[in-house]
């Protein structure tokens, strides 16, 4: 168990609806990321918070959002839902926000989402 | 840019056999390297990563992994394979430069052969 938690485990919906993704990450982690893995995609890097603010952005649509909360928990947003938006997103927090040699992501169990 | 690539989609080795998960990479600056890995409908466990000084890096579960800095390479070796060995492995990279975030390889299925 990495001690990252992410609910829902799976979630099907459909076409055009919204629906918000959860993480509550390790305990003392101040960093969570956000993660898409689908099959066409590979593994692909979504976007970092640190410590309540936005630290950095990868290959994010414009209809998915995301915060960290003050207790440090995350929350991915995705709206206006497509069916190529079916994938295992996942959710991975570090100590640190920067680059330092004991960073390590550590990555939760994932939610799998269906759109239909 | 930085970038990680694994040659293999499949990998296939007999049960106490030595496996190899080969992984190269492209990164401006000295990169750190990371192997995770990936069970049915388990998210990634970390295994091993490689940041400076010693070119074999030991991990997890028996497993470890050597830099090649003029190869560009970071191979992920064990010196016999198991059954439960037999999963997804994904090669990553993050520049020490450059955001904090992991760049990921498309993955080595293994499987370990009885």
């Amino acid at each position: 168990d990495s001690g990252v938690t992410q609910t829902p485990k799976h979630l099907i919906t459909a076409t055009g609806q919204r629906v918000t993704l959860r993480c509550s990450p390790r305990s003392g982690d101040l960093s969570v990321y956000w993660y898409q893995q689908s099959l066409d995609q590979g593994l692909q890097f979504l976007i970092q918070y640190y410590n309540g603010e936005e630290r950095a952005k990868g290959n994010i649509l414009e209809r998915f959002s995301a915060q960290q909360f003050p207790d440090l928990h995350s929350e991915l947003n995705l709206s206006s839902l497509e069916l190529g938006d079916s994938a295992l997103y996942f959710c991975a927090s570090s100590v640190a926000g920067t680059g330092t040699g004991k960073n390590i992501q550590y990555f939760g169990a994932g939610t799998r989402l269906s759109v239909l | 840019a930085q970038s990680v690539a694994q040659p293999e989609d499949q990998v296939n080795v007999a049960e106490g056999n030595p496996l190899t998960v080969k992984c190269t990479y492209s990164v401006s600056g000295n990169p750190y390297l990371f192997w995770y890995v990936q069970y049915p409908n388990r998210g990634l466990q970390f295994l091993l990563k490689y940041i400076t000084g010693d070119n074999l890096v030991k991990g997890s579960y028996g497993f470890e992994a050597e830099f090649n800095k003029s190869q560009t390479s970071f191979h992920l070796k064990k010196p016999s394979a198991l059954v439960s060995d037999s999963a997804l492995y994904f090669c990553a990279v993050r520049s020490k430069t450059g955001a904090n975030n992991l760049f990921f390889g498309t993955g080595t299925r293994l499987t370990v052969i009885p």
